[in-house]
This record gives C-alpha cells, structure tokens and sequence, in this order.
C-alpha cells in the first residue's frame, strides 16, 4: 500500500486564490520532503526541498515566497500555492525517503488547475 | 549538475515486440538509478530501483540495467503488451542517500494490439 499520502488528488481554484497541498508520510517519519513539479509533457523538476523543523530550500527559478512550504511535523509536509495564476497550473507532486531508505517513496500527485 | 536524458522520446510498437528504452547521466556518481511508469494523470508507480553496486534488477517482464562508468541504463520490456502503453521515466539520486531524484523527460511508449 501507500507510504505517502497526498492530497487533494486534483483542484480547481480562481485566480488569485490560494491551494494547500498535503503530503503525509503514513508509516514512518520523514524529516526531509521533497515537492516536485509538472508541466504538460514535461518532466518532473524539483522546486524545493522540505525539512523538519527549518526552512525549505528552494530550487533556482522557484519563488519562496509564492510556494510556502511547512513541515512542522516529522509526518506532514504542505505546500501552499499563494495567489494562483493560471501558469501555476501543473501536476505537483510530493516524495519522501524512508529513514535515509534508498528508494525514493511518491505521494499521489495534485492536479491544480487555476482558472 | 546531473542531467538525465532519455530516447526515444516516443515509441510505438506492436504487441508482443521486445522493447528497449534508454536512459542517459552525466554525472556517473550517483547513488541509485530508478525507473517509474506514469499513466496520463496519474502519479509514478516505482517499476525498479537499481543500486551503484548493481548491474541489472528484474521484476517480471521488466529488465533494468546500469552501467555507471558509461553513465547509462536501460529498461527491456519482453513481449509487450498494450497495458504496457504509458510514460517510462528514469531518475537519478545523486551520491547520497535520501536525496532528491534528477529525472528525465520520459518516453511515451504505445503498444498496438
């Protein structure tokens, strides 16, 4: 079964609202997220790195301050899309390793359409 | 900086055919290589997770291969099968555990019945 739960699966939200998507580690404790993105037949790219405890490292090009990220339990990880546009519409997805396992564990991935 | 890189892009064959997709890295230090299918929509289902240590991984009718020195790896599917059509990517974990993936953009495989 699942080792990390992502939700929600897909959302639809006007311009210039703000979307919470959540990633939970179910049967471990993750210390480190990560949040990838993406766009239509692209690849995924990492846009930031979530870490218990302290700041989120963000990839170059990713803006902090639009994509606010909170791990404030060894178990949860959010990223909240603050003031979306309709170029923020993309496939996100979160990911957790499992007690520094080697295989890279998925969330389900969150479908945003911003309209 | 690790950049991963996969041919064809996209792949149509018959069913039935074996099939090879390609993967390719820059950076030869890596910690583990895994491969993922991802159906239209839909989130990454892990297909098979290949070790620095490891040549090859096999699961069913998949086969995954890593050369690291040559910096590539490759993922043959036997008598394919049109529930086999979806995106195949790769991705990369730098030399350190728990890191994040590098992945590639995909190849978009068809099978005909």
């Amino acid at each position: 079964g699942a080792v990390v739960s992502q939700h929600p699966s897909w959302v639809i939200c006007k311009s210039g609202t703000s979307v919470k998507i959540e990633c939970r580690s179910l049967d471990f404790q993750a210390t480190t997220m990560f949040w990838y993105r993406q766009f239509p037949k692209q690849s995924l790219m990492l846009m930031a790195t979530s870490n218990e405890g302290s700041k989120a490292t963000y990839e170059q090009g990713v803006e902090k301050d639009k994509f606010l990220i909170n791990h404030a339990s060894l178990t949860l990880s959010t990223l909240t899309v603050t003031s979306a546009h309709p170029e923020d519409s993309s496939f996100y997805i979160c990911s957790a390793p499992r007690d520094r396992a080697t295989e890279a564990f998925f969330g389900q991935g969150t479908r945003l359409t911003v309209v | 900086k690790q950049e991963v890189t996969q041919i064809p892009a996209a792949l149509s064959v018959p069913e039935g055919e074996n099939l090879v997709l390609n993967c390719s890295f820059t950076d030869s230090a890596i910690y583990n290589l895994q491969w993922f299918r991802q159906d239209p929509g839909k989130g990454l289902t892990s297909l098979l997770l290949i070790q620095s240590s490891q040549r090859e991984q096999t699961s069913g009718r998949l086969n995954a291969s890593l050369d690291k020195s040559s910096g590539r790896s490759t993922l043959y599917i036997a008598a394919s099968q049109p529930g086999d059509s979806a995106t195949y990517l790769c991705a990369a974990m730098a030399n350190q555990a728990g890191t994040a993936l590098i992945f590639g953009k995909g190849t978009t495989l068809s099978v005909s019945s």
